[in-house]
């Protein structure tokens, strides 16, 4: 069975940009959440989507925003991009909504300059 | 407001010794508390679990304790590997509708051959 991929993997864009990052779950998983890493700062949760609703959203600004398709396939977007934006997002699968265990795919490195 | 701590930024030991890598909570209210992997240029990856109803959980080498009253948790892996060698961080979740996981900053281990 295929990981949780995410595309792009490296993305370099300039302050005031906007970006959009993907992710595909392992099949047959319904709930994605993502996950902003920075260094010393460890993950920090973003939102989680389930049968294409938002059903929890972290301590993040309103630019980052996120979707799910009916295929499971999740989105997130981040507008107005700032230089604290330059970090590791991570995506997480699972099977149902509100699971502990959840599978990470590699992750997008984003740097804003 | 970091509800979990992981203050030990890296941790060296020496092939065939013990690891412990600690983590402190600060919300009484978790249900389960987990220890995730990273390997560079890796999605974290699930490692072992503990509800909250526990104190002890083992799986092989790993073995996480949950002491409640002093809010800290452990990982032990014993014996320690060189493939050990990677970041690892704990996590904690409540399975309520306010599901999510809250990492801490992560513990960078190096098993030394």
């Amino acid at each position: 069975k295929a990981g949780v991929t995410q595309t792009p993997r490296y993305l370099i864009k300039t302050r005031g940009q906007q970006v959009t990052l993907s992710c595909s779950p392992i099949s047959g998983h319904r709930s994605v959440s993502w996950y902003q890493q920075t260094p010393g700062q460890g993950l920090q949760f973003l939102f989680e989507y389930f049968s294409e609703t938002q059903r929890n959203k972290g301590n993040f600004p309103g630019r980052f925003s996120g979707r799910q398709f009916s295929n499971s396939r999740s989105e997130m977007n981040v507008s107005t991009l700032e230089l604290g934006d330059s970090a590791l997002y991570l995506c997480a699968s699972s099977l149902l909504a509100g699971s502990y265990e959840q599978y990470f795919g590699p992750g997008t490195r984003l740097t804003v300059t | 407001d970091q509800q979990v701590k992981q203050n030990s930024p890296s941790l060296s030991v020496q092939e065939g010794r013990i690891s412990i890598l600690n983590c402190d909570y600060t919300n009484s209210m978790f249900d389960y508390f987990l220890w995730y992997k990273k390997y560079p240029a890796e999605g974290p990856t699930f490692l072992i679990s503990i509800s909250s109803i526990k104190d002890k959980n083992e799986d092989g080498r790993f073995t996480v304790f949950l002491n409640k009253s002093a809010k800290h948790l452990s990982l032990h892996i014993v014996p320690s590997q060189p493939g050990d060698s990677a970041v690892y961080f704990c996590a904690a979740m409540r399975m309520d509708s306010s599901y999510k996981l809250i990492f801490g900053s992560g513990t960078r281990l190096l098993v030394r051959p």
